[in-house]
Parts: C-alpha cells; structure tokens; sequence
C-alpha cells in the first residue's frame, strides 16, 4: 500500500534553514511527489513537483529560498533563510492508483 | 493565470446531499490533459482527496468515498461539481477543487505518472447539522 510519511511537527530559528521530509513506503521508493504550502487560515499552494533522483520544477513565485531533494525512499524540502510567512503546514503529495497525501508537518518559525 | 472558486452552500443537514460547485477562470477547463479535483479538510485536520473528472467525463473516486460521491463536469459554464450524498457530521470540512497536471517520468518500473495538484481554490467549510 502506498502510504506517505511525514513528521507531524518540526521548528527552526528566523533566518536559519530547515529539511523536512516525505518518506515512501516499502516498494515505491521510485515514486514521484509534490510538495505543497498551506499557511493559516488559507488553501494550500503548490510548491514543487519532485522526482527520485532529487530533479525538482517549482511553481510559479516560488522563492529561491525552497528546494528540493531525495534520497532512496525519502523526499525532502528544504527552506533555507527563513521568513515568518514560511510558518506552515507542508503536505507532500504522490499518485498511486489514487491521490495520496501525506499527514503534514506543522512547521513552526522561531 | 488559472483561478479556481468554490460554491455552494455553507450548511446541509445529515442525511441530505451535500452540492458544489467550482468555477474555473482563466482557461477552459477543457483544454490540455488536465484532471479535475475535489479534496476537503476537517477542521485541525489532513487533506483527503474525493475525487476527480476528467473534461470527457471520466472518473475516478476515492474508495472510501466512492458509494457516496458523484462528480460531474459542465464545459459550457466552465464548471465542475460534487455531490456527496448521506451526509454526517463526520463531512464537516473546508472543500478544496484543484486542477490536477499530470507529469510524466521514467523509474525502475518503466514510464509512470505524477497527478500533482498546481492550481487550487481557496475553499469553502460545509458544515453538518440540523
């Protein structure tokens, strides 16, 4: 079964950079995701889509300050420079026979 | 710029049928080899996906949804709907439409396909009560 795994909570200090992470489940390390932003009080926006060999393609207005990469079964996040606004939910995304989400990390900006 | 907006109202009492609507701006809905979603939010909660229509009709459903949900495409109005029947308390959510964009890519099993989400509405919370 296709399952994403993401840590429920993760902080980091204005200014510094935080990697958050996406893992898949035993038999679909290949997969492809896209990783997704949801401040407060808002519907989520599209960031990126991520292959397994770590090849990333942001959305549009996407900063410079988010990339992308992998490692075997995990997908990674990374926001460098943190700014307020970056406090968040972060839903990582894949298809398998349906959409499948991830449970979010709430990301918290010191 | 895509844009996407739902409608619909904000109140259903159980049992009843739940009905939105998403307005598609800025494209026609029919054009490229889009997938068109519905994915809704309990309040403090995940994201979990409904369903989706493609511009010729066809569908695929979340399994744990599937008895209930019906999704339909109206390319004239630029539109697509959901209808989520036998309504509880437990569909209590913010309802998302997003447009799916599929991308394609090469691994150990051969050609496979990403449904990724690049364009999503701003949502709007059907609450369940008498």
């Amino acid at each position: 079964q296709l399952v994403l795994t993401q840590s429920p909570s993760a902080s980091a200090s204005l200014g510094a950079s935080v990697k958050l992470t996406c893992t898949l489940s035993s038999g679909h390390s290949s997969y492809a995701i896209a990783w997704h932003q949801q401040q407060p009080e808002k519907g989520p926006r599209y960031l990126m889509k991520l292959n397994s060999d770590g090849s990333h393609s942001k959305g549009d207005g996407i900063p410079d300050r988010f990339s992308g990469s992998s490692s075997g079964a995990e997908r990674y996040l990374t926001i460098s420079s943190l700014q307020s606004e970056d406090e968040a939910d972060y839903y990582c995304q894949t298809w398998g026979t349906g959409v499948v989400f991830g449970g979010g990390t709430k990301l918290t900006v010191l | 710029q895509v844009q996407l907006q739902e409608s619909g109202p904000g109140l259903v009492k159980p049992s009843q049928t739940l009905s939105l609507t998403c307005t598609v701006s800025g494209g026609s809905i029919s054009s490229g080899s889009y997938y068109w979603s519905w994915i809704r939010q309990p309040a403090g909660k995940g994201l979990e996906w409904i369903g989706r229509i493609y511009t010729s009709g066809s569908t695929n459903y979340n399994p744990s949804l599937k008895s209930r949900v019906t999704i339909s495409v109206d390319t004239s109005k630029n539109q697509f709907s959901l209808k989520l029947s036998s309504v509880t308390a437990a569909d209590t959510a913010v309802y998302y439409c997003a447009r799916g964009n599929p991308t394609y890519y090469y691994d150990s099993s051969g050609f496979s396909t990403l449904y990724y989400f690049d364009y999503w509405g701003q949502g709007t919370l059907v609450t369940v009560s008498s």
